[in-house]
């Protein structure tokens, strides 16, 4: 069954250093997703991405992220300089069409396990 | 509340019983997702109800939706150990608006 793939599982990065994660959606999905989890908390959207732009970003999505689908087949999340709280569990995910309003009736979203991330 | 809460926010139950989870949320939706997590490891999709769907079946699983309520219910009949992790709701995208709100996730502990 085809999945979503995220390297590495585990990075551990100090402050003000960049890090990189990495995707590999499923291969005939369109959309493309990145959330985030803290320890404990709940789920939270980052930022959506179709047709090689951004589509949406939540509040948390600043200056200090990007992304990018760089070949075709990667989708990866850019943190230019981490700070403590950026410590969490991202989680890339992807669906063939979003479901919107107006009678579509949208798609289940598929997630990658997941890159811990710990800044310290 | 916040869209997507999930209660109870715990729930132990013997193996073979029965587990009933309940989800609420606030805006209108399109469809509403059910993932499970086990503990620090990734979501998996587990069902997927359409704001035109009522009930649907997967397996051990069914899910009912109230759009009247704005609630969903996600039951696992026949648990087993392997079932223990945290089940989230996650309101779909509506009107253009693409992302997936997740609830807060009750902890399902299946006692052998």
């Amino acid at each position: 069954e085809p999945e979503v793939t995220q390297t590495p599982s585990h990075q551990v990065t100090q402050m003000g250093q960049e890090v990189i994660l990495r995707c590999v959606p499923i291969s005939n999905h369109l959309y493309f997703y990145w959330y985030r989890q803290i320890l404990g908390q709940k789920v939270e959207f980052l930022v959506s991405f179709y047709n090689n732009e951004i589509s949406e970003k939540s509040e948390i999505f600043d200056d200090q992220f990007s992304v990018e689908r760089p070949d075709g087949s990667n989708f990866t999340l850019k943190i230019r300089s981490t700070k403590l709280e950026d410590s969490a569990m991202y989680f890339c995910a992807s669906e063939w069409q979003p479901g919107q309003g107006l009678g579509k009736n949208g798609a289940e979203a598929f997630f990658g396990q997941g890159t811990r991330l710990t800044v310290v | 509340s916040q869209q997507g809460e999930e209660d109870p926010q715990a729930l132990s139950i013997q193996e073979g019983e029965n587990a009933t989870m309940n989800c609420s949320y606030k805006t209108s939706i399109n469809n509403l997702q059910w993932y499970r997590q086990n503990s620090g490891r990734g979501l998996v999709h587990l069902i997927l109800i359409r704001s035109n769907e009522r009930e649907k079946h997967s397996g051990r699983l069914r899910v009912t939706l109230d759009t009247s309520k704005k609630s969903s219910s996600l039951l696992i009949t026949a648990s087993r150990a392997a079932d223990t992790a945290s089940y989230f709701c996650a309101t779909g995208p509506n009107f253009g608006n693409e992302k997936l709100t997740f609830g807060t996730g009750t902890r399902l502990t299946i006692i052998p």
